[in-house]
């Protein structure tokens, strides 16, 4: 059974560019939500997709947009890349919105920008 | 005052002694409350989850809860080598439970 994955696992961009990350959810499971994690720090919210839409967003710039796929995969989106993005990305997957089991989470992607 | 807090460390405990670890929340009505274990350059792994007042153990983890002081802990027993890493403490916000609110973490550091 597989977990979360995600990819790629590492991602050297530089200023002004545009990066694409990728999450498949936990089998079964049908909602996936991103975290971003600066060194030194907490994860922090950046959205929620159930149902093919964005269900609850944290306080991220319009920068960061999000898809969901009928297979509940999602992306990650993100515009004109800033240095301070540079960070660890996290997906985890749940069953249903609003759930507070925990959630199982990806290995991430290291996102670097130089 | 940040929603979740906790003391950055690093929290140096010897080999086989309990390592205790704190957490204090803002929000009253918090209802769940969770522990995260994160090596270095990986991501979190969930390890203990708590819903009640008083005690839950799993293992050489004890997790603790107090609503009424707005705390929750953990607790290594018998720490080991690889219990090193950062202790994430997170809860989910009350008014959509879509969101964890985590700490900065913990980095506990286990002595040989």
């Amino acid at each position: 059974d597989a977990g979360v994955t995600q990819s790629p696992t590492h991602l050297i961009k530089t200023r002004g560019q545009q990066v694409t990350l990728r999450c498949s959810p936990k089998s079964g499971h049908d909602t996936v939500s991103w975290y971003q994690q600066a060194l030194g720090q907490g994860p922090q919210f950046i959205f929620q997709y159930y149902e093919e839409e964005e269900r609850q967003r944290g306080n991220f710039p319009d920068r960061f947009s999000g898809h969901q796929f009928p297979n509940y995969s999602s992306e990650l989106n993100v515009n004109a890349l800033l240095l301070g993005d540079s960070a660890l990305y996290l997906c985890a997957s749940s069953l249903g919105p609003g759930t507070s089991n925990g959630g199982n989470f990806g290995a991430g992607t290291r996102l670097s920008v130089l | 005052q940040k929603e979740v807090e906790q003391n950055s460390g690093p929290l140096s405990v010897p080999e086989g002694a309990i390592a205790s670890l704190n957490c204090t929340y803002s929000d009253r009505g918090s209802q769940s409350f969770f522990w995260y274990r994160q090596y270095s350059g990986k991501s979190p792994e969930l390890i203990m989850s708590i819903y009640s007042n008083g005690d839950k153990e799993d293992g050489r983890f004890t997790a603790q809860l107090n609503k009424a002081s707005q705390y929750v802990s953990l607790l290594i027993r018998d720490s080991q080598p690889s219990d090193s890493a950062t202790y994430l403490c997170a809860v989910p916000r009350t008014r959509s439970n879509y969101q964890l609110i985590w700490g900065a973490g913990t980095k506990l550091i286990i002595k040989p």
